[in-house]
């Protein structure tokens, strides 16, 4: 019963491929997000899609697309991959628009990207 | 300077010891998470509150809008709480959530 799912959870590839991580939840949500973890263990977010939608949209290098087929699949997809790009990538999502505004995340496995 | 700072950066604990662990930001936020990631890499949210104080089990979580402070405490600590534990805040105007950098527990027995 995987909320939020990441594949494949380990990418081994040489600079200058392109490679996609896909992501799907099951939970319902509306809004799903790609965030890049570094080195350092640092978190901050890439891309947020509501209903398809990109709502937020970091300083990434258009290297990086993300895909939206239907709200519960969010695919990141990267050309010409750099020795930069490796980091861990995870997915989330979260339910939002309620009248609340709690966005509680839910986080996917991980992606552990290395370029070589 | 980060938008939002953690304290420590290192924590090490002996079972049974209670934890707290701080969070200071500089936006206007709209809500606070605490995640906690495993060893294995694994990230789960453990609390988002925006006011109050909020407690699940052995841990306690408790934000300061006016300090733009928050601290997460665990009780009668265990080694299955080692791990990093992450605060994050939503930012008011953008919306986007701002991570800190982590701080790493390690309980021993």
């Amino acid at each position: 019963d995987t909320a939020v799912s990441q594949t494949p959870k380990y990418l081994v590839t040489q600079m200058g491929n392109d490679k996609s991580i896909k992501c799907e939840q099951n939970l319902g949500h509306d809004t799903m997000y790609w965030y890049k973890q570094d080195s350092k263990k640092f978190l901050k977010i890439m891309f947020s899609y509501n209903n398809k939608e990109l709502i937020i949209n970091e300083t990434v290098p258009n290297r990086f697309s993300p895909k939206s087929p239907d709200k519960a699949h969010l695919n990141l997809h990267i050309n010409s991959l750099e020795l930069g790009d490796s980091a861990v990538y995870f997915c989330a999502s979260s339910q939002e628009g309620q009248a609340t505004l709690w966005y509680e995340q839910y986080f996917g496995p991980g992606t552990r990207l290395t370029v070589t | 300077k980060n938008e939002v700072e953690q304290s420590p950066q290192n924590l090490t604990a002996q079972e049974g010891e209670f934890i707290t662990i701080n969070c200071s930001y500089s936006v206007g936020i709209s809500a606070l998470h605490w995640l906690q990631q495993h060893p294995g890499g694994g990230i789960v949210s453990l609390f988002m509150l925006s006011s109050g104080k909020k407690k699940h089990g052995r841990l306690i979580a408790t934000i300061n809008i006016q300090e733009k402070h928050s601290s997460l405490h665990i009780t009668a600590s265990h080694p299955r709480d080692s791990a990093v534990y992450i605060c994050a805040v939503r930012s008011y105007n953008t919306d986007k959530l701002i991570f800190g950098t982590g701080t790493r527990l390690q309980v021993f027995p």
